[in-house]
């Protein structure tokens, strides 16, 4: 079946630091990939999405590309903030409109 | 303001005590989704429905009931809950957009049960 597997954290960067967070994903046909946040305390939000091969999403400097020949979908942020520190979850489209999750990545960004 | 909006947002109660946790959105989505998130295991869909009077199965339904009633609320129903029950839960609203259906999450309920 339909699977996400993303890196174990948890993460602790330094302001300013290069952020990766790996995601691969098993599915069959072409789903759409996602990556959502969720802060402290909140629930989960959209932070950006690709809908098909080569694909590039972004959003407030985070960005993911959707490469079919690696089935990845790998988070980047160029220069991490203290308020980025959240829950990273990546996940893919299921057959009835549905999310398939991976387990979630803790980052903590330091001063 | 468009939301997605769960009550209670605590909640206590013993094994065997039967409970509705409520959902709302007002965005007018036909797709409406409950899911627990427990550690180390993300997210995971209980059940789901795809419009009025319309609802099925997620991954992990056991335990859980729902009905649709009415476009915009989706209640969850625990009959008779039980310890390992004790989790986040989270509704959820979808739209199709740009592409993919796109979900909108309310803001959790955290419920425990002895």
């Amino acid at each position: 079946g339909n699977s996400v597997t993303q890196m174990e954290g948890p993460v602790t960067l330094s302001e300013e630091a290069f952020l990766t967070i790996n995601c691969t994903y098993t599915a069959t046909g072409y789903p759409s990939l996602f990556w959502y946040v969720q802060y402290p305390g909140e629930g989960l939000q959209l932070l950006l999405k690709a809908t098909k091969a080569d694909d590039k999403g972004s959003n407030k400097g985070f960005e993911a590309t959707y490469r079919k020949e690696t089935t990845s979908f790998h988070l980047e942020k160029g220069s991490v903030q203290v308020s980025d520190s959240a829950v990273y979850f990546c996940a893919l489209s299921g057959s009835q409109g549905n999310l398939i999750f991976g387990k979630g990545t803790k980052l903590s960004v330091k001063p | 303001e468009a939301q997605v909006t769960q009550n209670p947002r605590y909640l206590i109660t013993v094994t065997g005590k039967k409970l509705t946790v409520t959902c709302s959105q007002n965005m007018n989505h036909e797709y409406m989704s409950w899911y627990r998130q427990d550690p180390g295991l993300g997210l995971r869909q209980i059940y789901y429905s795809m419009n009025v009077e319309v609802t099925d199965k997620g991954d992990v339904p056991e335990g859980y009931k729902v009905s649709r009633k009415e476009k915009r609320n989706f209640p969850l129903i625990l009959e008779s809950p039980s310890p390992n029950q004790t989790s986040l839960y989270f509704c959820a609203s979808s739209f199709w957009g740009r592409g993919s259906y796109e979900q909108y999450f309310g803001p959790g309920t955290r419920l425990t049960v002895t």
